[in-house]
């Protein structure tokens, strides 16, 4: 199925080491946003690209950077991880108007011990 | 910044008894979308309401958006194991919040057999 593909599923890092998560978007979609949720909480937007660019960026340290490729694939990069970096990590995917919602990967799980 | 609060934050019902959820904002939104999160899973979108007073069905869902654009519902009928998980409300605000959603916190049901 062509929906939004993530990797990797489980993570484990260690505090103050650099994390690159990805996510392949679904196919026809070429707006990606990047959610953190952490146990028992809704997702917390982190950035949104489109064209390549961010575009949009929640309350996130610069800790927190992305990247996006000319096949819409994206990255996020975390630096200088913390204990408190840990949870799910999704990534969402829309066409140009958004109007069908998004769609949203199984996410990569990150624990930082 | 832009803030949605969703009640009640769990709500256990027993299996045949109707479900309802409420999103609040404090400011006026351009549309509210509707995700449904399964426990493990990742959230999968229910729909995206635009109109003032909107209502749409889905089924046993009935969305609702308020008049004034501030608030919005959903309500299940007859509720089913299946229905399982937890309701996000996720606006796009105004000023500046277009394109990126805002989850609440959601609200968590679970269905008594």
């Amino acid at each position: 199925d062509a929906g939004v593909t993530q990797s990797p599923t489980h993570l484990i890092k260690t505090r103050g080491q650099q994390v690159t998560l990805r996510c392949s978007p679904k196919s026809g979609h070429d707006t990606v946003s990047w959610y953190q949720q952490a146990l028992g909480q809704g997702p917390q937007f982190i950035f949104q690209y489109y064209e390549e660019e961010e575009r949009q960026r929640g309350n996130f340290p610069d800790r927190f950077s992305g990247h996006q490729f000319p096949n819409y694939s994206s990255e996020l990069n975390v630096n200088a991880l913390l204990l408190g970096d840990s949870a799910l990590y999704l990534c969402a995917s829309r066409d140009r108007g958004g109007a069908r919602g998004y769609t949203f990967g199984s996410g990569t799980r990150l624990t930082v011990v | 910044g832009q803030q949605v609060m969703q009640i009640p934050q769990y709500q256990h019902v027993q299996e045949g008894e109707d479900f309802t959820t409420y999103c609040n904002s404090s400011t006026t939104l351009s549309n509210i979308q509707w995700y449904k999160q399964r426990p493990g899973g990742h959230p999968v979108f229910l729909i995206q309401l635009v109109k003032s007073g909107e209502v749409k069905k889905q089924k046993r869902l009935t969305f609702q958006f308020g008049e004034a654009k501030k608030n919005s519902s959903l309500h299940i009928t007859a509720t089913q194991t299946t229905d399982v998980g937890t309701y996000f409300c996720a606006p796009r605000g105004y000023g500046g919040s277009q394109g990126n959603l805002i989850f609440g916190k959601g609200t968590k049901l679970s269905v008594k057999p």
